[in-house]
């Protein structure tokens, strides 16, 4: 059975830092991984899809990266601001079908 | 990238009573789509696959006769909570697949409150 850990579960950096947020699975056969953001109380905001044939994603200030063989996906966010400050989320597919697999999530702050 | 909506965002309904959430596909289309449950702190957890023109798959631990689900056309699926009690109060997101059926895209959830 798939699991998807994310860690760590909160992080506070100052404004301008250069952060990482790490997600793992156990089942290394994934289709694709999906990484969110999460405001309070609001839905899901797809960020970067990245296939299982692909190394890494890029859009704008953040990059995702994808280890299968290692079961890892790490988000990086440059010259981080305090609107990047929400839920981070990491998923997957749940084998061939558009059912999700999600990480408990980081929560992200970052201080003027 | 493709809209979701959902309908209402926000709901407050007394013990014993039904609600009714709406998730729509605003320019595409989606034979399939997702309900997903959020508690307070938590991730989200899958509750069903919400299939046009036929039953829905309910996800284990999940009472298929309480969360009434139907997807009577290619862009909309309903969630009915039936007699809702305190327990049900949650975050209730749907999802559908865009083209591809790669990425998920979500709505922005409904806030269901029972008293």
């Amino acid at each position: 059975k798939q699991e998807v850990t994310q860690i760590p579960a909160a992080l506070s950096v100052p404004e301008g830092e250069n952060l990482v947020l790490n997600c793992s699975f156990t089942d290394s056969a994934i289709y694709n991984l999906q990484w969110f953001r999460q405001d309070p109380g609001k839905g899901l905001t797809s960020l970067l899809l990245i296939q299982s044939s692909q190394r890494e994603q890029t859009s704008g200030r953040l990059n995702a990266s994808l280890d299968k063989s290692s079961g890892r996906s790490t988000l990086y966010i440059a010259a981080s601001q305090p609107g990047d400050s929400a839920t981070y989320l990491c998923a997957v597919p749940a084998s061939n079908t558009g059912k999700l697999i999600f990480g408990q999530g980081t929560t992200l702050q970052v201080k003027p | 990238g493709a809209v979701v909506s959902q309908h209402p965002s926000r709901v407050i309904c007394k013990s014993g009573t039904s609600v009714k959430i709406e998730c729509r596909s605003l320019d595409f289309q989606a034979t399939t789509m997702f309900w997903y449950r959020q508690f307070p702190k938590q991730s989200l957890m899958l509750m069903a696959t919400s299939n046009e023109g036929s039953k829905a798959t309910y996800e284990q631990g999940v009472e298929k006769d309480k969360f009434l689900i139907n997807h009577a056309s290619l862009t909309l699926s309903t969630l009915t909570v039936t007699s809702a009690h305190p327990e049900d109060s949650s975050f209730y997101i749907c999802s559908a697949p865009g083209q591809g059926g790669y990425e998920q895209y979500f709505g922005p959830g409904t806030r269901l409150t029972v008293t």
